[in-house]
C-alpha cells in the first residue's frame, strides 16, 4: 500500500541552528501537508503544498513539494525553543481529506 | 477556525471495562470524521472514518467490534473502546475536515484521549 517515509526520526539542534526534515512517498501525491504537534498536545495544521515545485514560506519556515509531487521538506531557519515538537508530513490517500502520515521528525532544540 | 472538542482528555480503567470517546464539532458540521491512534513518540495511524448516518469504514487490521464508531448527527462522532485491555493503552484522536469555505483539504484535530488500562 501507499507509504509516507519521513527523516530524520529525531533531531538534536542548538538555539539558533537550522533543521529540516523530509518525507518520500511512495507515489505521486495531489498534495502534502504538514503539522504539528507539541510535546502532550494534538497535531496542528501547518500548510498544505498543490503545485509541482511548489515552496512556500512561514517566516522562518520554508516548505517544497518536489518536481514529481513525491517528496517535501520542511526546512527551519535558526531554530528557537519555540520550534519543538514533531513535526508530521502526510499525504492524502483514498478519499478527501483522509491522510496518512510520516512517521514524523522530533524536534529538540537546546537554549 | 474550525473546533473540535474530544472528551475525556484521559481515562484509566480496569480491564474488561469498555470506555467511550467523543468528538464534537463546535462550528462546522462534519460529515466525517476520522479517528486515528498514536503510540508514544510514534506516527499517528488511521483506525478508521466516520461518516454521519452510515457505518464507519474501517482500515485493515481494525477490530470493527473492538473498536465501535458511530456517527449519529452532523456534530458528533464516537469511538468505543469495547473490553478494553492494556494492549489498547493508547492515545486516541480524533479530526475532522472543516469542509466548505476554506482554502485548503486539512484536517482539525481534537486534543486526544490517553487512554491507561490496567
Amino acid at each position: 500500500g501507499q507509504q509516507v517515509m519521513q527523516i530524520p526520526q529525531y533531531q538534536h539542534v542548538q538555539e539558533g541552528e537550522d533543521f529540516t526534515t523530509y518525507c518520500n512517498s511512495s507515489t505521486t501525491l495531489s498534495n502534502i501537508q504538514w503539522y504539528k504537534q507539541r510535546p502532550g498536545g494534538h497535531p496542528v495544521f501547518l500548510i498544505q503544498l498543490v503545485k509541482s515545485g511548489e515552496v512556500k514560506k512561514q517566516k522562518r519556515l520554508t516548505f517544497q513539494f518536489g518536481e514529481a509531487k513525491k517528496n517535501s521538506s520542511l526546512h527551519i531557519t535558526a531554530t528557537q525553543t519555540t520550534d519543538v515538537g514533531t513535526y508530521f508530513c502526510a499525504g492524502p490517500v483514498g478519499g478527501y481529506n483522509k491522510l496518512i502520515f510520516g512517521a514524523g521528525t522530533r524536534l529538540a532544540v537546546h537554549p | 477556525g474550525a473546533v473540535v472538542s474530544q472528551h475525556p482528555s484521559r481515562v484509566i480503567c480496569k480491564s474488561g471495562t469498555s470506555v467511550k470517546i467523543e468528538c464534537r464539532s463546535l462550528d462546522f458540521q462534519a460529515t466525517t470524521m476520522f479517528w486515528y491512534r498514536q503510540f508514544p513518540k510514534q506516527s499517528l495511524m488511521l483506525m478508521a472514518t466516520s461518516n454521519e448516518g452510515s457505518k464507519a469504514t474501517y482500515e485493515q487490521g481494525v477490530e470493527k467490534d473492538k473498536f465501535l464508531i458511530n456517527h449519529a448527527s452532523l456534530t458528533l462522532s464516537t469511538l468505543t473502546v469495547t473490553s478494553a485491555h492494556p494492549e489498547d493503552s493508547s492515545f486516541y484522536i480524533c479530526s475532522a475536515p472543516p469542509g466548505q469555505g476554506f482554502r485548503d483539504e486539512k484536517l482539525f484535530f481534537g486534543s486526544g484521549t490517553q487512554l491507561s488500562v490496567l
